[in-house]
């Protein structure tokens, strides 16, 4: 059974600091994602990592995937009041169509 | 383009009532889901469809049922709800199995 844990679920952060959102897996896949959440609202697709090594960065945020330690990162760098919102991994069940979402990770950036 | 579309937004229920959840997807998305998303537990799947006329049970599929007879609406229904199912309720597509899912704006349901 895939497991998918994000740590931490919640975060508070002061603006213009960094950090890293981890996303860890349980067994082989090779398809994560990304998703934001703002409260209230749906989810909107961040990032699609398909392969290990995989590096993909947008803005402010960036995250990798390394399918061996089945573990995925998400970087936030010089942290703005704008990121606050909920984080979500996501993984593929590897030869099928099942997607596991993680927990969330709550994060606010105070001004 | 409208993205991903859900009928109703909001629901109020008894116990033992019926009621039938609409998704509507303009993208011409061969895969699209349903998943219900309680506090601190993240989304989780109940039912997805690879295809027009397909449908396969998800993480926790059971008091759902779910239609797929045009590609381009994916029905949740409950036959009987019940207060477990009080939730929010979201629908996605995605192109295919290597792609990103796109939600719709979510259900609200609340069974009493």
């Amino acid at each position: 059974e895939l497991k998918v844990e994000q740590n931490p679920l919640f975060l508070s952060m002061q603006e213009g600091k960094n950090y890293t959102i981890y996303c860890n897996y349980s067994t082989t896949s090779d398809r994560l994602y990304w998703y934001r959440q703002d409260p209230g609202k749906s989810l909107e697709s961040l990032f699609v990592l398909l392969s290990n090594g995989a590096v993909k960065q947008e803005g402010r945020l960036m995250a990798s995937l390394d399918t061996k330690a089945r573990l995925s990162t998400l970087h936030i760098t010089a942290a703005v009041h704008d990121l606050s919102a909920t984080y979500f991994c996501a993984v593929d069940m590897s030869g099928g169509f099942k997607t596991i979402f993680g927990a969330g990770t709550r994060l606010f950036v105070k001004a | 383009n409208a993205g991903v579309t859900q009928t109703p937004k909001f629901r109020v229920l008894k116990t033992g009532q019926s009621m039938t959840l609409l998704c509507a997807q303009d993208m011409n998305h061969e895969y699209m889901y349903w998943y219900r998303q309680d506090p601190g537990m993240g989304l989780r799947l109940i039912h997805y469809s690879v295809g027009e006329g397909t449908t396969a049970k998800g993480e926790v599929p059971d008091g759902y049922n779910v239609s797929r007879l045009k590609k381009q609406n994916f029905l949740l229904g409950l036959e009987s709800a019940a207060p477990s199912q009080t939730s929010v309720y979201f629908c996605a597509s995605s192109r295919d199995a290597y792609n990103e899912q796109f939600f719709g704006p979510g259900t609200r349901l609340t069974v009493l």
